[in-house]
């Protein structure tokens, strides 16, 4: 079975520019999370869509925004970028239902200057 | 109060000793838990989850699960070099999202 799959793999944007990441989940899995990593916070959840709905948001702003598509991939923009948001974005799906643990994409490495 | 809470280390342990990882979590409503490893520059990888308590073995891991104190813990038995990585703690709270704590990063030294 396929992984968790996002791309790009790395973005350099430049700040008040606006970005979108893809994800595509592991087939079958109808959950998709969102989050971002940064050394000195950690892994901070954005959120996270289920059968296109979005199930939990994290305490980010709302220049994070995300959708879930019919076939369950997922993407997510960021707008307006500040330096602030450069960070690992690491998407993670998983079924969804029951005891289900998230499974997780290689990530793309966001750099704004 | 952090929602999970882990010692952010290092943790250094000698290769063949056990290493003890653990983790504090705020939500009572808690249902399971999760471990996970990351390397260096890589994504985080599944170790294993409990929703029990007690504690649950997995080749040289066993998790251990104590929800009226509201800790999880990781035991590495035999420690390797190659197990040197962060170890995550990742709680399923009573909203089910899934919230990490910052990680402990375990050094195993030959």
């Amino acid at each position: 079975k396929a992984g968790v799959t996002q791309t790009p793999r790395y973005l350099i944007k430049t700040r008040g520019q606006q970005v979108t990441l893809s994800c595509s989940p592991i087939s079958g899995h109808r959950s998709v999370s969102w989050y971002q990593q940064t050394p000195g916070q950690g892994l901070q959840f954005l959120f996270e869509y289920f059968s296109e709905t979005q199930r939990n948001k994290g305490n980010f702003p709302g220049r994070f925004s995300g959708r879930q598509f019919s076939n369950s991939r997922s993407e997510m923009n960021v707008s307006t970028l500040e330096l602030g948001d450069s960070a690992l974005y690491l998407c993670a799906s998983r079924t969804g239902t029951g005891v289900s643990p998230l499974h997780f994409g290689n990530g793309t490495r966001l750099t704004v200057t | 109060q952090k929602e999970v809470e882990q010692n952010s280390g290092p943790l250094s342990v000698p290769e063949g000793a056990i290493a003890s990882l653990n983790c504090t979590y705020s939500d009572r409503g808690s249902q399971s838990f999760f471990w996970y490893r990351q390397y260096s520059g890589k994504s985080p990888e599944l170790i294993m989850f409990i929703y029990s308590n007690g504690d649950k073995e997995d080749g040289r891991f066993t998790a251990q699960l104590n929800k009226a104190s509201q800790y999880v813990s990781l035991l590495i038995r035999d420690s390797q070099p190659s197990d040197s990585a962060t170890y995550l703690c990742a709680v399923n709270t009573g909203f089910q999202k899934l919230v990490f704590g910052t990680g402990t990063r375990l050094l195993v030294s030959p």
